[in-house]
């Protein structure tokens, strides 16, 4: 069956403390993984879209990586504004399947 | 800047009821699309829309229904609401292409009674 599952499933973390989210896929036929950002109370803000192993891309404090099995989100140096719940997705035709999420904690 | 909006953020509404959600986006986007939001689930859609009057059902479609009349607006009813659609329902665009990036709208909870 396809799924992406994401780990952990909540971070608490020290202002300046990096740390990596994981979204594992077991997905034949990948073609393409979003990530999400989402702020309590509100919809889901597009990050990132990689298509193929290898790739990254950097906004800001966030880094997304793709392999052949897994994602990689990585937050360097976190400030609280940095909390949220953060989802990943993959695309198969038209429609996107979520994993259940990350919610990070950014304490000052 | 797309910008995707729903038409309540909140709804209180009672058990048999019959239920509306509109969704509108404003940049000519191809596609639509409704999801729910529950916790430990994460999203789950419903339906989608590939063009004006068409619609495809997702993976929870039970209990739903759509409406798309017009490009920019895409409507989710709810014929009889029962409390297990009790959720954070979400609404996206996407320009047209299969991959393209989904833009959601800010939800609107739902609690019925």
């Amino acid at each position: 069956e396809d799924q992406v599952t994401q780990s952990p499933e909540a971070l608490r973390l020290q202002e300046g403390e990096s740390s990596s989210l994981n979204c594992s896929y077991t997905v034949s036929g990948l073609r393409g993984l979003f990530w999400y950002r989402q702020d309590p109370g509100k919809g889901p803000e597009f990050l990132f879209t990689l298509y193929s192993a290898g790739e990254e891309k950097e906004k800001e404090r966030l880094k997304a990586t793709l392999t052949k099995k897994e994602s990689f989100l990585h937050i360097t140096a976190p400030k609280p504004e940095d909390s949220a719940t953060y989802l990943c997705a993959w695309f198969r035709d038209y429609k996107l399947s979520f994993g259940a999420g990350t919610t990070v904690t950014v304490r000052a | 800047d797309v910008k995707v909006t729903q038409s309540s953020r909140y709804l209180v509404k009672r058990t048999g009821e019959k239920v509306f959600l509109e969704c509108v986006q404003d940049m000519d986007h191809e596609n639509m699309f409704w999801y729910r939001q529950d916790p430990g689930l994460g999203l789950r859609l419903i339906y989608f829309s590939y063009d004006v009057k068409m619609k495809e059902k997702g993976d929870i479609p039970e209990g739903y229904s759509v409406s798309r009349e017009k490009k920019e607006r895409f409507s989710l009813i709810l014929e009889s609401a029962s409390t297990n659609q009790t959720s954070m329902y979400l609404c996206a665009s996407s320009p047209g292409q299969v991959g393209d990036t989904q833009y959601f709208g800010p939800g609107t909870r739902l609690t019925v009674l």
